[in-house]
Protein backbone atom coordinates (compact mmCIF):
# COMPACT_ATOMS: atom_id res chain seq x y z
CA UNK A 1 0.00 0.00 0.00
CA UNK A 2 1.26 3.80 -0.98
CA UNK A 3 2.33 4.89 2.60
CA UNK A 4 2.53 8.52 0.96
CA UNK A 5 0.18 10.33 -1.63
CA UNK A 6 1.32 12.70 -3.40
CA UNK A 7 -0.51 15.29 -5.87
CA UNK A 8 -0.69 16.72 -8.64
CA UNK A 9 0.40 13.88 -10.75
CA UNK A 10 1.71 16.65 -13.39
CA UNK A 11 1.23 20.67 -12.98
CA UNK A 12 2.54 23.53 -15.86
CA UNK A 13 3.72 26.50 -14.60
CA UNK A 14 5.18 29.66 -16.41
CA UNK A 15 8.83 30.95 -15.71
CA UNK A 16 8.63 32.96 -12.72
CA UNK A 17 5.77 31.42 -11.13
CA UNK A 18 5.36 29.45 -8.18
CA UNK A 19 5.09 25.29 -8.26
CA UNK A 20 3.05 23.74 -5.43
CA UNK A 21 3.37 19.90 -4.59
CA UNK A 22 1.15 18.21 -1.75
CA UNK A 23 1.97 14.73 -0.24
CA UNK A 24 0.03 13.04 3.15
CA UNK A 25 1.22 10.69 5.11
CA UNK A 26 -0.87 8.18 7.61
CA UNK A 27 2.23 6.72 9.72
CA UNK A 28 3.07 9.16 12.71
CA UNK A 29 6.43 6.99 13.19
CA UNK A 30 7.38 9.23 9.91
CA UNK A 31 10.09 11.19 11.08
CA UNK A 32 12.14 12.29 8.01
CA UNK A 33 10.49 14.05 4.93
CA UNK A 34 12.91 14.91 2.08
CA UNK A 35 11.78 15.55 -1.49
CA UNK A 36 13.44 13.94 -4.45
CA UNK A 37 14.09 15.70 -7.81
CA UNK A 38 14.43 13.80 -10.71
CA UNK A 39 15.42 14.17 -14.15
CA UNK A 40 15.36 12.06 -17.43
CA UNK A 41 17.68 9.32 -17.74
CA UNK A 42 18.67 10.26 -14.20
CA UNK A 43 18.27 8.75 -10.35
CA UNK A 44 16.29 10.65 -7.56
CA UNK A 45 18.36 13.53 -5.93
CA UNK A 46 18.01 14.94 -2.35
CA UNK A 47 16.78 18.59 -2.79
CA UNK A 48 15.28 19.56 0.79
CA UNK A 49 14.44 17.60 3.78
CA UNK A 50 12.01 18.50 6.99
CA UNK A 51 12.05 16.87 10.31
CA UNK A 52 8.57 17.03 12.13
CA UNK A 53 9.96 19.37 14.94
CA UNK A 54 9.76 22.53 12.75
CA UNK A 55 6.96 23.66 10.64
CA UNK A 56 8.73 25.18 7.53
CA UNK A 57 12.26 24.92 6.01
CA UNK A 58 14.11 26.78 2.96
CA UNK A 59 16.85 26.36 0.60
CA UNK A 60 17.10 28.80 -1.61
CA UNK A 61 14.05 28.87 -4.09
CA UNK A 62 12.63 25.41 -2.43
CA UNK A 63 10.98 25.96 0.62
CA UNK A 64 9.17 22.35 2.55
CA UNK A 65 6.15 23.15 4.69
CA UNK A 66 5.29 20.76 7.03
CA UNK A 67 1.67 20.49 9.34
CA UNK A 68 1.89 17.79 11.33
CA UNK A 69 -1.48 17.67 12.96
CA UNK A 70 -2.89 17.45 9.65
CA UNK A 71 -0.06 15.35 8.81
CA UNK A 72 1.06 16.60 5.44
CA UNK A 73 3.65 18.68 3.86
CA UNK A 74 3.79 20.79 0.76
CA UNK A 75 7.01 21.81 -1.82
CA UNK A 76 7.14 25.12 -2.98
CA UNK A 77 9.07 26.05 -5.53
CA UNK A 78 9.44 29.90 -6.10
CA UNK A 79 10.42 31.93 -9.12
CA UNK A 80 10.15 28.74 -11.10
CA UNK A 81 12.75 27.99 -13.79
CA UNK A 82 12.98 26.02 -16.94
CA UNK A 83 15.61 24.14 -15.10
CA UNK A 84 13.78 23.09 -12.78
CA UNK A 85 11.45 20.46 -15.23
CA UNK A 86 11.49 17.11 -13.43
CA UNK A 87 9.73 14.63 -11.70
CA UNK A 88 9.67 15.61 -7.30
CA UNK A 89 8.46 12.96 -5.22
CA UNK A 90 7.97 13.37 -1.89
CA UNK A 91 9.25 10.88 0.87
CA UNK A 92 8.74 9.53 4.36
CA UNK A 93 11.12 7.90 6.67
CA UNK A 94 11.04 5.91 9.85
CA UNK A 95 13.73 6.72 12.34
CA UNK A 96 16.18 4.02 12.46
CA UNK A 97 15.84 1.97 9.49
CA UNK A 98 16.86 3.91 6.93
CA UNK A 99 14.03 2.69 4.50
CA UNK A 100 12.17 5.50 2.05
CA UNK A 101 8.91 5.61 1.01
CA UNK A 102 8.05 7.59 -2.12
CA UNK A 103 4.83 9.04 -3.02
CA UNK A 104 3.78 8.59 -6.88
CA UNK A 105 5.94 11.82 -8.33
CA UNK A 106 4.80 14.97 -9.51
CA UNK A 107 6.09 16.16 -12.87
CA UNK A 108 6.63 19.60 -13.15
CA UNK A 109 7.21 21.40 -16.51
CA UNK A 110 8.43 25.25 -16.98
CA UNK A 111 7.22 27.03 -19.46
CA UNK A 112 9.48 29.89 -21.01
CA UNK B 1 33.86 11.43 -4.83
CA UNK B 2 32.94 8.49 -7.75
CA UNK B 3 28.95 8.05 -7.20
CA UNK B 4 27.01 4.94 -7.43
CA UNK B 5 27.47 2.73 -10.51
CA UNK B 6 25.24 0.68 -12.37
CA UNK B 7 25.53 -1.57 -15.10
CA UNK B 8 23.90 -2.08 -18.18
CA UNK B 9 22.50 0.82 -18.50
CA UNK B 10 20.04 -0.71 -20.77
CA UNK B 11 18.28 -4.08 -20.98
CA UNK B 12 16.06 -5.59 -23.56
CA UNK B 13 15.24 -9.31 -23.54
CA UNK B 14 12.00 -11.52 -23.98
CA UNK B 15 9.95 -12.68 -21.61
CA UNK B 16 10.78 -15.92 -19.49
CA UNK B 17 14.52 -14.60 -19.76
CA UNK B 18 17.01 -13.69 -17.32
CA UNK B 19 18.84 -10.95 -16.71
CA UNK B 20 20.97 -9.53 -14.04
CA UNK B 21 21.92 -6.12 -12.41
CA UNK B 22 25.04 -4.71 -10.75
CA UNK B 23 25.73 -2.00 -8.25
CA UNK B 24 28.61 -0.99 -6.72
CA UNK B 25 27.78 1.63 -4.40
CA UNK B 26 29.86 4.70 -2.67
CA UNK B 27 33.03 3.97 -1.12
CA UNK B 28 32.29 3.23 2.55
CA UNK B 29 28.54 3.09 2.36
CA UNK B 30 27.03 0.23 4.35
CA UNK B 31 23.51 0.26 3.05
CA UNK B 32 22.71 -0.65 0.20
CA UNK B 33 19.11 -0.66 -1.69
CA UNK B 34 17.28 -1.97 -4.97
CA UNK B 35 14.35 0.33 -5.97
CA UNK B 36 12.20 -0.55 -8.57
CA UNK B 37 10.46 2.36 -10.37
CA UNK B 38 7.73 1.23 -13.12
CA UNK B 39 7.05 4.20 -15.51
CA UNK B 40 4.96 7.11 -13.94
CA UNK B 41 5.56 5.38 -10.32
CA UNK B 42 7.25 6.58 -7.38
CA UNK B 43 10.33 3.59 -6.87
CA UNK B 44 9.41 0.89 -4.60
CA UNK B 45 11.75 -0.73 -2.47
CA UNK B 46 12.75 -4.81 -3.20
CA UNK B 47 15.52 -4.73 -0.94
CA UNK B 48 17.93 -3.57 1.73
CA UNK B 49 21.27 -4.40 2.54
CA UNK B 50 23.33 -3.49 5.93
CA UNK B 51 26.91 -4.56 5.07
CA UNK B 52 25.92 -7.89 3.29
CA UNK B 53 23.03 -8.77 5.13
CA UNK B 54 19.21 -8.70 4.46
CA UNK B 55 17.67 -5.89 6.28
CA UNK B 56 14.14 -5.94 4.49
CA UNK B 57 13.36 -7.98 1.12
CA UNK B 58 9.48 -7.82 2.26
CA UNK B 59 8.43 -6.57 -0.99
CA UNK B 60 11.04 -8.73 -3.21
CA UNK B 61 8.99 -11.42 -5.69
CA UNK B 62 11.51 -14.23 -4.03
CA UNK B 63 9.63 -16.75 -6.59
CA UNK B 64 11.70 -14.74 -9.46
CA UNK B 65 13.99 -12.11 -7.91
CA UNK B 66 16.95 -12.63 -5.97
CA UNK B 67 19.54 -10.22 -4.99
CA UNK B 68 23.33 -10.53 -3.25
CA UNK B 69 25.74 -8.41 -1.92
CA UNK B 70 29.04 -9.75 -2.24
CA UNK B 71 31.67 -8.81 0.85
CA UNK B 72 29.50 -5.91 1.97
CA UNK B 73 30.23 -3.87 -1.24
CA UNK B 74 28.98 -4.82 -5.16
CA UNK B 75 25.22 -5.78 -5.25
CA UNK B 76 23.72 -7.53 -8.15
CA UNK B 77 20.04 -8.28 -8.88
CA UNK B 78 18.94 -11.47 -10.78
CA UNK B 79 15.57 -11.83 -12.39
CA UNK B 80 14.66 -15.42 -13.42
CA UNK B 81 12.35 -15.74 -15.36
CA UNK B 82 11.31 -12.25 -16.58
CA UNK B 83 8.03 -11.52 -16.82
CA UNK B 84 6.13 -8.33 -19.35
CA UNK B 85 5.31 -6.38 -15.80
CA UNK B 86 9.30 -6.38 -14.60
CA UNK B 87 9.74 -3.50 -17.30
CA UNK B 88 11.33 -1.04 -15.24
CA UNK B 89 14.31 1.29 -14.36
CA UNK B 90 16.37 -0.69 -11.35
CA UNK B 91 17.60 2.00 -8.95
CA UNK B 92 20.75 1.05 -6.12
CA UNK B 93 21.21 3.27 -4.02
CA UNK B 94 23.66 3.40 -0.93
CA UNK B 95 23.75 5.83 1.97
CA UNK B 96 27.32 5.47 4.80
CA UNK B 97 24.27 4.96 7.62
CA UNK B 98 23.17 7.72 9.29
CA UNK B 99 18.94 8.57 8.81
CA UNK B 100 18.83 11.12 5.44
CA UNK B 101 20.36 10.87 2.11
CA UNK B 102 20.15 8.05 0.23
CA UNK B 103 22.70 8.82 -3.08
CA UNK B 104 21.09 6.94 -6.38
CA UNK B 105 22.82 5.71 -9.36
CA UNK B 106 21.29 6.23 -12.80
CA UNK B 107 19.41 3.05 -13.02
CA UNK B 108 19.18 0.51 -14.98
CA UNK B 109 16.04 0.12 -17.80
CA UNK B 110 14.69 -3.18 -18.24
CA UNK B 111 12.60 -4.05 -21.25
CA UNK B 112 10.49 -7.28 -21.17
CA UNK B 113 9.23 -8.18 -24.86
Amino acid sequence: QQQVKQSPQSLIVQKGGISIINCAYENTAFDYFPWYQQFPGKGPALLIAIRPDVSEKKEGRFTISFNKSAKQFSLHIMDSQPGDSATYFCAAQRGGDYKLSFGAGTTVTVRA
Amino acid sequence: EAGVAQSPRYKIIEKRQSVAFWCNPISGHATLYWYQQILGQGPKLLIQFQNNGVVDDSQLPKDRFSAERLKGVDSTLKIQPAKLEDSAVYLCASTPGTIGELFFGEGSRLTVL
